[in-house]
């Protein structure tokens, strides 16, 4: 069985500082790396991927990527009281047949 | 760009009924994929297409629940009959493969009374 896991929070940050948001995957074959944002009734919609071992930025996000240690992670710097929502992990590999595993997602909030 | 659309939005039924979902995905992909997502289950996979052809629907819970893709830009999810814990959010998402970006619809809140 191939997991995602994620803490499901809340992970409570003062607005300003730097929320970082953590995910480690089981399969060592996983390839791909999502990070999606879900506000409260809403629909999940992605902020960013990483394929590749180190960091990838866009804007205030940066997600990280450690193979070898199985976790991926998601900075978001001077965090902002919109960026509370709900965040999920997900991963594919060839042994899901590519389908996204899901992380239970973190539950993050900005406090102003 | 049109997104991902589903019908209805909100659904609210009696237990027995019939409950059809409708998915309209991005035009230009060819994998979609049905999801539930309650509090206590997360998001859940019931079935994914490609190219039209269910693929895995080894998350369709029982044989209550159906799913077809008919052609390449509307699906449809059916279930019946309807049960109190089916009450869920149904998302429809999209993407251009299997693996590649999923792209979600608004999704479909149903309520079985």
């Amino acid at each position: 069985q191939k997991e995602v896991e994620q803490n499901s929070g809340p992970l409570s940050v003062p607005e300003g500082a730097i929320a970082s948001l953590n995910c480690t995957y089981s399969d060592r074959g996983s390839q791909s790396f999502f990070w999606y944002r879900q506000y409260s009734g809403k629909s999940p919609e992605l902020i960013m991927f990483i394929y590749s071992n180190g960091d990838k930025e866009d804007g205030r996000f940066t997600a990280q990527l450690n193979k070898a240690s199985q976790y991926v992670s998601l900075l978001i710097r001077d965090s902002q009281p919109s960026d509370s929502a709900t965040y999920l992990c997900a991963v594919n590999s060839l042994d899901s047949n590519y389908q996204l595993i899901w992380g239970a997602g973190t539950k993050l909030i900005i406090k102003p | 760009d049109a997104g991902v659309i589903q019908s209805p939005r909100h659904e609210v039924t009696e237990m027995g009924q019939e409950v059809t979902l409708r998915c309209k995905p991005i035009s230009g992909h060819n994998s979609l994929f049905w999801y539930r997502q309650t509090m206590m289950r997360g998001l859940e996979l019931l079935i994914y297409f490609n190219n039209n052809v269910p693929i895995d629907d080894s998350g369709m819970p029982e044989d209550r629940f159906s799913a077809k893709m008919p052609n390449a830009s509307f699906s449809t999810l059916k279930i019946q009959p309807s049960e109190p814990r089916d009450s869920a959010v149904y998302f429809c998402a999209s993407s251009t493969s299997s693996g590649n970006t999923q792209y979600f619809g608004p999704g479909t809140r149903l309520t079985v009374l």
